[in-house]
């Protein structure tokens, strides 16, 4: 079974500059998730999807952040503009749809704002 | 005040030792509890939940204390593979499991 996969590994852009963010779950995992860890700081929640709706949003920085899913499949972040502060580690997750299913996790893509 | 409080270590023992983490949360309404393991620059894999009777998996025990909001993972026969970051891990009153809360990690080095 492939795991979450995330794409890219790593991106390194400027102050202002937009990047986007891809994550694709487990195949059949409807619960997709979003996390951040900011250095020096533990991992947050962002935002949690079941199949293509926004079940919960409120770790979202701000509105330069948007994720989407459409269809219910793979999941985009789009930060746009991005700031210095947004620099970071940035995890997505997918687990099955059964209450207490674990929570499988990306390898992460590792943003850099300079 | 944090939801998740660890100690950050680092923790150095040699193989063979015993080493025990604790963790605070704050929610005294959670009801999940995990300890994950991350290793560097990798990602978040679930070591194990924590139920209320206390739990087991091989040199792995992992404790609950809903009264006191304390959580504990022991290690016994400490291996070098076991160096890794632990993660304590609980969710919040009212939300889907997926809304975890983490703390910021305990560091293990298991050294020869």
């Amino acid at each position: 079974e492939a795991g979450v996969t995330q794409f890219p590994s790593h991106s390194v852009i400027e102050k202002g500059q937009t990047v986007t963010l891809r994550c694709d779950p487990i195949s059949g995992h409807d619960n997709l998730y979003w996390y951040r860890r900011v250095m020096g700081k533990e991992i947050k929640f962002l935002l949690h999807f079941v199949k293509e709706s926004k079940q919960d949003e409120s770790g979202m920085p701000n509105n330069r952040f948007l994720a989407e899913r459409t269809g219910g499949t793979y999941s985009t972040l789009k930060v746009q503009p991005a700031e210095l502060e947004d620099s970071g580690v940035y995890f997505c997750a997918s687990s099955q749809r059964q209450k207490n299913s674990p929570l499988h996790f990306g390898n992460g893509t590792r943003l850099t704002v300079t | 005040r944090k939801e998740v409080e660890q100690d950050p270590g680092p923790f150095n023992v040699p193989e063979g030792a015993t080493v025990a983490f604790n963790c605070t949360y704050s929610n005294s309404a959670s009801q999940s509890f995990f300890w994950y393991r991350q290793d560097c620059r990798k990602e978040p894999k679930l070591l194990m939940s924590v139920y209320s009777s206390g739990n087991e998996d091989g040199r792995f025990t992992a404790q609950l204390n809903r009264a006191s909001q304390y959580i504990s993972l022991l290690i016994r026969d400490s291996k070098l593979s076991d160096s890794a970051t632990y993660l304590c891990v609980v969710n919040g009153r009212g939300s889907t499991l997926g809304r975890l809360y983490f703390g910021r990690g305990t560091q293990l080095t298991v050294w020869p």
